[in-house]
């Protein structure tokens, strides 16, 4: 079964705009990753927060973590046309890794 | 270069045609996974490798095999493939889990 959820299921904004995209998990997880996929390839990682941290940055990506509330939430900030493609959560508990369902987002020139 | 290498990018079968998926890494990464990916769905662990010769079931292990007799290659072979595994499927590897997941650049499956 799906550990994420992501919230959107779509999301369609203008250049330069920002981008938030969240997810939810249902069981206690070690760390929460965001993945990038472009149309039909291989997904990319974007960045890792694990279990005791509470926000990080990694250039214009803000990944903040609730674990009381069991949610995600990722930001891309000054959204470009080439960040066009889909997001997916990823959570694990030691064990095994888990994807959700993920927001496609569209940056509009 | 770090790499993971899927074989073949694309393929076309029939039902019941044995066939297998390879996956290598060149990463010297001890975990490795496989998923398959859906409309809809996102990714779905079928199986995943700890180590060698520790496999275990995902969330939708049926009709597949693997096995991890090296650490680089986990293949995934369908016995007996049938309509319903059509997908596009990637294989993963980690150095433990919960750690950055590299992916191979997919395998798109159609069962006819």
């Amino acid at each position: 079964s799906q550990q994420g959820e992501e919230d959107p299921q779509a999301l369609s904004i203008q250049e330069g705009e920002n981008a938030t995209m969240n997810c939810s998990y249902k069981t206690s997880i070690n760390n929460l990753q965001w993945y990038r996929q472009n149309s039909g390839r291989g997904l990319v990682h974007l960045i890792l927060i694990r279990s005791n941290e509470r926000e990080k940055h990694s250039g214009r990506l803000r990944v903040t973590l609730d674990t009381s509330k069991k949610s995600s939430s990722l930001l891309i900030t000054a959204s470009r046309a080439a960040d066009t493609a889909s997001y997916f959560c990823a959570t694990d508990d030691g064990n095994d890794m888990r994807f959700g369902a993920g927001t496609r987002l569209t940056v509009k020139p | 270069e770090a790499q993971v290498t899927q074989n073949p990018r694309y393929l076309i079968t029939v039902t019941g045609k044995k066939l297998t998926v390879t996956c290598s890494q060149n990463m010297n990464h001890e975990y490795m996974s496989w998923y398959r990916q859906d409309p809809g769905l996102g990714l779905r662990q079928i199986y995943y490798s700890m180590n060698v010769e520790a496999t275990d079931k995902g969330d939708v292990p049926e009709g597949y095999k693997v096995s991890r007799k090296e650490k680089r290659n986990f293949p995934l072979i369908l016995e007996s493939p049938s309509p319903n595994q059509t997908s596009l499927y990637f294989c993963a590897t980690q150095s433990s889990v919960g750690t950055e997941a590299f992916f191979g650049q997919g395998t798109r499956l159609t069962v006819v």
